[in-house]
């Protein structure tokens, strides 16, 4: 079936650090990807998305690439600050589905 | 613009107990809507969704149901709570027919404790 892997966390970082958060996924179809953010206490808030292969999604200094070759769509920042502390969610959604599946989320924090 | 409403925001439930969780969308027709549970530590499990009034799919069999009453309303209960009911719920839309672009947008969740 269709499913996302993300890399396990937490992650902990000081301010102005590269943030890499690596998602892969198996799908049947070309599906379309998702990164969310849920800050603490709150719902999911898409950050980005990309449609098709080679698309790059950004937002708020985030980036991913959809890389069908290598069924990736990794989420990076290259100077995350405080307020990027949070749980990231990769998802993927297909063609004549309508759910989103979910990775397991990544927790993020970031030191000052 | 659209928006989506949860209640309540937190919620403490004896085991045994009914429940009643609600969500709202305005600013749109016709949307798919979604319930998804999020237990402490894990990811999010989709519960069930609705491409229309009174139509519902179950992705998990358990103690909860929903229901549609409405265009826009979607209800989550269930008769008798368990302990495992506790976690965070989360209701979501998407446009109906948007296809596999089009994301699901989250209400800001309830968190439910049963006790």
């Amino acid at each position: 079936g269709d499913s996302v892997t993300q890399m396990e966390g937490p992650v902990t970082l000081s301010e102005e650090a590269f943030l890499t958060i690596n998602c892969t996924y198996t799908a049947t179809g070309y599906p379309s990807l998702f990164w969310y953010v849920q800050y603490p206490g709150e719902g999911l808030q898409l950050l980005l998305k990309a449609t098709k292969a080679d698309d790059k999604g950004s937002n708020k200094g985030f980036e991913a690439t959809y890389r069908k070759e290598t069924t990736s769509f990794h989420l990076e920042k290259g100077s995350v600050q405080v307020s990027d502390s949070a749980v990231y969610f990769c998802a993927l959604r297909i063609s004549n589905d309508y759910k989103l599946s979910f990775g397991a989320g990544t927790t993020v924090t970031v030191r000052a | 613009s659209q928006t989506i409403h949860q209640w309540p925001a937190t919620l403490v439930q004896p085991v045994g107990s009914p429940l009643s969780l609600e969500c709202t969308v305005e600013g749109t027709s016709n949307p798919n809507l979604y319930w998804y549970r999020q237990a402490a530590g894990r990811g999010l499990q989709l519960l069930f969704y609705s491409v229309g009034i009174g139509q519902i799919s179950s992705e998990v069999p358990q103690n909860l149901s929903a229901s549609r009453p409405q265009d826009r309303q979607f209800i989550l209960s269930s008769k008798k709570l368990l302990l495992s009911d506790s976690g965070f719920y989360l209701c979501a839309w998407s446009v109906r027919g948007g296809g596999s672009n089009s994301p699901l947008h989250f209400g800001n969740g309830t968190r439910l404790t049963v006790t």
